[in-house]
């Protein structure tokens, strides 16, 4: 099984409906990342947790939402989706420290129409 | 501000052609500097770690390298199924736990 699993892997949505995307992984870390990713922009990180208890925005966070319901369990809002926020999401989890190897989801591909 | 940059945007190899990929960084205080592949549609895959100037680490076909500003990864005697696009990010001191990543090499290798 996948140690950073994404649900759903695609979903096409309406524009200011509100959609969860969830994360999971089995790999023990405590920290957890969103990104986001466009063609021609790179992996933009959206939220990031270090641990339950501790939230942070990242350099595109506006628009967005995010829940640590667990050490393993990561999900991102959308309170009310914009055809802009299409584009390609991923989790990814590291271990606690500077520099540490970040491994990521399969990704969920989201269309806002 | 801290940046990563990679070079070339775009890399078309004939199928045996070796080339090397950059990925330069313009801050102090480089905790690790890190390779992944992505296929299209797909996430990232881990492939190297290095942490210190002068550090080398290889599988397979590729190779990566670290010097005090520029990292570099080489691929020798290419084959189409290298064909993806490769990322470079660094985790820097005063970045906390984040890295900050390039925007990215695609690699094309042609039989």
């Amino acid at each position: 099984d996948a140690d950073v699993t994404q649900t759903p892997r695609n979903r096409i949505t309406k524009t200011g409906k509100r959609i969860m995307l969830e994360c999971s992984q089995t790999k023990g870390h405590d920290r957890m990342y969103w990104y986001r990713q466009d063609p021609g922009l790179g992996l933009r990180l959206i939220y990031y947790s270090f641990d339950v208890k501790d939230i942070n925005k990242g350099e595109i966070s506006d628009g967005y939402s995010v829940s640590r319901q667990a050490q393993a369990k990561f999900s991102l809002s959308l309170e009310s989706a914009i055809p802009n926020q299409t584009a390609l999401y991923f989790c990814a989890t590291s271990d606690t420290g500077i520099g540490e190897t970040q491994y990521f989801g399969p990704g969920t591909r989201l269309l806002v129409l | 501000e801290d940046q990563v940059t990679q070079s070339p945007e775009a890399l078309r190899l004939q199928e045996g052609e070796s080339s090397s990929l950059n990925c330069s960084y313009t801050v102090s205080g480089l905790r690790g500097l890190f390779w992944y592949r992505q296929d299209p549609g797909k996430g990232p895959e881990f492939l190297f770690t290095l942490y210190s100037a002068g550090e080398e680490k290889e599988k397979e076909r590729l190779k990566a390298t670290l010097t005090k500003k520029e990292s570099f990864l080489h691929i020798t005697a290419p084959k189409p199924e290298d064909s993806a696009t490769y990322l470079c990010a660094g985790g820097f001191y005063n970045q906390g736990g984040k890295l900050i990543f390039g925007q990215g090499t695609e690699l094309s290798v042609k039989p």
